[in-house]
């Protein structure tokens, strides 16, 4: 699977737009890109997941470049209850795990 | 109910011994992932099955965790002769096919296992 790169930590003022950027320079064209976050003491829930156009859905935006090395997971009002670790994934064959790395811890602050 | 359910919540093992955990995934759902999740760290993943067959182990740390879906649904993961480097949460999820694009992977809570 394709590495993915994601800043540690990135603070976001509460009712503002959280973007959350991820670097996978080595994705192939059959990959997706996944987003899934972690909430204190819960398991990771899924946000999004794009292949190569841009996608939208109740919770966030998936922006993905053209050249599909990095995509941009926005949330367009953060709220406090966003404060999480956001994990960007980039997913393989069929039927494969899901590789997680350190992810970005988001704070949203009032 | 809706979600994964995994069982127990906590649990407490002396070293040495051995311990059992379980996973109810979403009825219907033929992908199943066990990941353990140390503190501070992201999940890494241990095993996969799809339906009853294990189809990757290679995240298994040790020959002491073995996994097993005999019925292509409940699944247990069982560690034997339990060390304190086996502290950590495990984590189950499913999904409802093995297609990478087509379904997300629903996570459980999680069972957080402590050795003392």
């Amino acid at each position: 699977d394709a590495k993915t790169t994601q800043p540690t930590s990135m603070d976001c003022a509460e009712g503002r737009a959280a973007n959350l950027p991820c670097n996978h320079s080595t994705i192939s064209g059959n990959e997706y890109v996944y987003w899934y976050r972690q909430i204190h003491s819960q398991g990771p829930q899924y946000i999004i997941h794009g292949l190569k156009n841009n996608e939208t859905n109740e919770m966030a935006s998936l922006i993905i470049t053209e050249d599909r090395k990095s995509s941009t997971l926005i949330l367009p009002h953060a709220t406090l209850r966003d404060t999480a670790v956001y994990y960007c994934i980039v997913r393989a064959e069929y039927g494969n795990k899901l590789v997680f790395g350190a992810g970005t811890i988001l704070r949203v602050k009032s | 109910g809706a979600g994964v359910s995994q069982s127990p919540r906590y649990k407490v093992a002396k070293r040495g011994q051995d311990v059992a955990l379980r996973c109810d995934p979403i009825s219907g759902h033929v992908s199943l992932f066990w990941y353990q999740q140390a503190l501070g760290q992201g999940p890494e993943f241990l095993t996969y099955f799809q339906n009853e067959a294990q189809l990757d182990k290679s995240g298994l740390p040790s020959d002491r965790f073995f996994a097993e879906r005999p019925e292509g649904s409940v699944s247990t993961l069982k560690i034997q002769r339990t060390q304190q480097e086996d502290s950590a949460v495990y984590l189950c999820a499913s999904s409802l096919s093995p297609s990478p694009g087509d379904t997300e992977a629903f996570f459980g809570q999680g069972t957080r296992l402590t050795v003392v």
